[in-house]
């Protein structure tokens, strides 16, 4: 059994485009996130949800929009996207936030924007 | 931001050698987290140190953490050629989030 799941894996679409990204969590855990790992392989956390709750909202642009309609799922939504949208997002979660613990990551879901 | 530097950037040792990546940081933190990257996949939680800690050991792994010169380092002992990968450092921030470093790439030789 996979513990956090993404839907897509691969994602290829034109600019302008609207997408979405799915991530359910079945380890029972309270708290997820989405990080962004670019090119560089730098990875940056973008938002964390708690219990269906947003917790925080790194300085991401409006276009990304997350949803949790359940605390064991979490998706991303993205609007208009860009060419610099181009990145690996993973989505992870934990019980109890990573202030006191470790995350369990998703396998990542490589988006390109061409 | 990004949290800080690791230590080398890349690193290409002989199967059997020992590894040392080492990691620094900015701010003060409640854990280090030390996370392993296969190519194309997702991170996979290695070990934890917490900043009352001084070191910890998981299998062929010692991490140590020092908090008055914001560093951390992770040794693998007797390395094989399954370790090749990309091991990160993040640190357990109040506000609960993980702040990554850049990585350092681990290439094992057999």
């Amino acid at each position: 059994d996979t513990a956090v799941s993404q839907t897509p894996k691969y994602l290829v679409t034109q600019m302008g485009n609207d997408k979405s990204i799915k991530c359910e969590q079945n380890l029972g855990h309270d708290t997820m996130y989405w990080y962004k790992q670019d090119s560089k392989k730098f990875l940056k956390i973008m938002f964390s949800y708690n219990n269906k709750e947003l917790i925080i909202n790194e300085t991401v642009p409006n276009r990304f929009s997350p949803k949790s309609p359940d605390k064991a799922h979490l998706n991303l939504h993205i609007n208009s996207l860009e060419l610099g949208d181009s990145a690996v997002y993973f989505c992870a979660s934990s019980q109890g936030g990573t202030v006191n613990t470790e995350a369990f990551f998703g396998q990542g879901t490589r988006l390109t924007v061409v | 931001s990004q949290q800080g530097e690791e230590d080398p950037q890349a690193l290409s040792i002989q199967e059997g050698e020992n590894a040392t990546m080492n990691c620094s940081y900015k701010t003060s933190i409640n854990n280090l987290q030390w996370y392993r990257q296969n190519s194309g996949r997702g991170l996979v939680h290695l070990i934890l140190i917490r900043s009352n800690e001084r070191e910890k050991h998981s299998g062929r792994l010692r991490v140590t953490l020092d908090t008055s010169k914001k560093s951390s380092s992770l040794l693998i002992t007797a390395s094989r050629a399954a370790d090749t990968a990309s091991y990160f450092c993040a640190t357990g921030e109040y506000g609960n989030k993980l702040v990554f470093g850049a990585g350092t790439i681990l290439r094992v030789k057999s």
